[in-house]
C-alpha cells in the first residue's frame, strides 16, 4: 500500500535558520503529493503540492521538489520565522477524490 | 476560495448523550468529504469516507454505528458520535475534495470534542 514517512521532531531551530524537513514516500505510479501545515488548535492548511516528477512546489518561501528516482519530497525554508512554528504533514494521493496518505507530522519550533 | 467550516469549534457533553458535528464547503461542491480523528501531538488518522447522496465507507476498526455519518448535499457533511463516553475525546477535522480532477482536499478548522 501507499505510506508516507517523514523525519520525527521536533525539531527546534532560532529564528532565520535553514529548515529542511525530510520526506519519502511509497506508491505505485505517480502519486501527487502535498505539504499541509497545521497550527496549534487548527485544521490543516495546504502549504505547497507537486502532481508530476521534477515538479517543484513554492509558498511562503518554502519550497520542495517531487523526486520521483528517490521518491521523495522533502521541504526546505530558507530563513524561518517564529510565526513558521507548527506541525507539518507530507502527503500523497493517488487520484483525485482519493483519500490521502499522510506522514507522522514534524513539529517544528521557531525561537526568537 | 476552498473555504470549508465546521461547527461547532469545541463541545463539551456527557457521557451517553449525543453530539454532532457539521462540516461544510462554503465556496464549491465538495462530491467527497473525509472525517479524521486526530490525538494531541499525533497525525491525523482517517475515520471514514463519504460520498453525497451514498452511505459513507469507515477505515477498519472504526465503529459505524457509533460515528454516523451523513452526506445530505454536495456542501454539507455531518458526524455524529452517539452514546458519547470519555474515550470519544479528540479533535475532529474534516476535509472536502472538489472531485473534478482537482486532487487538492481542503480541511475544516476541526472541531474539539470533551466528553465529561
Amino acid at each position: 500500500g501507499n505510506s508516507v514517512t517523514q523525519m520525527e521532531g521536533p525539531v527546534t531551530l532560532s529564528e532565520e535558520a535553514f529548515l529542511t524537513i525530510n520526506c519519502t514516500y511509497t506508491a505505485t505510479g505517480y502519486p501527487s503529493l502535498f505539504w499541509y501545515v497545521q497550527y496549534p488548535g487548527e485544521g490543516l492548511q495546504l502549504l505547497l503540492k507537486a502532481t508530476k516528477a521534477d515538479d517543484k512546489g513554492s509558498n511562503k518561501g518554502f519550497e520542495a521538489t517531487y523526486r520521483k528516482e528517490t521518491t521523495s519530497f522533502h521541504l526546505e525554508k530558507g530563513s524561518v520565522q517564529v510565526s513558521d512554528s507548527a506541525v507539518y504533514f507530507c502527503a500523497l494521493i493517488k487520484a483525485a477524490g482519493n483519500k490521502l496518505t499522510f506522514g507522522g507530522g514534524t513539529r517544528v519550533l521557531v525561537k526568537p | 476560495g476552498a473555504v470549508v467550516s465546521q461547527h461547532p469549534s469545541w463541545v463539551i457533553c456527557k457521557s451517553g448523550t449525543s453530539v454532532k458535528i457539521e462540516c461544510r464547503s462554503l465556496d464549491f461542491q465538495a462530491t467527497t468529504m473525509f472525517w479524521y480523528r486526530q490525538f494531541p501531538k499525533q497525525s491525523l488518522m482517517l475515520m471514514a469516507t463519504s460520498n453525497e447522496g451514498s452511505k459513507a465507507t469507515y477505515e477498519q476498526g472504526v465503529e459505524k454505528d457509533k460515528f454516523l455519518i451523513n452526506h445530505a448535499s454536495l456542501t454539507l457533511s455531518t458526524l455524529t458520535v452517539t452514546s458519547a463516553h470519555p474515550e470519544d475525546s479528540s479533535f475532529y477535522i474534516c476535509s472536502a475534495a472538489p472531485g473534478l480532477g482537482i486532487y487538492e482536499q481542503y480541511f475544516g478548522p476541526g472541531t474539539r470534542l470533551t466528553v465529561t
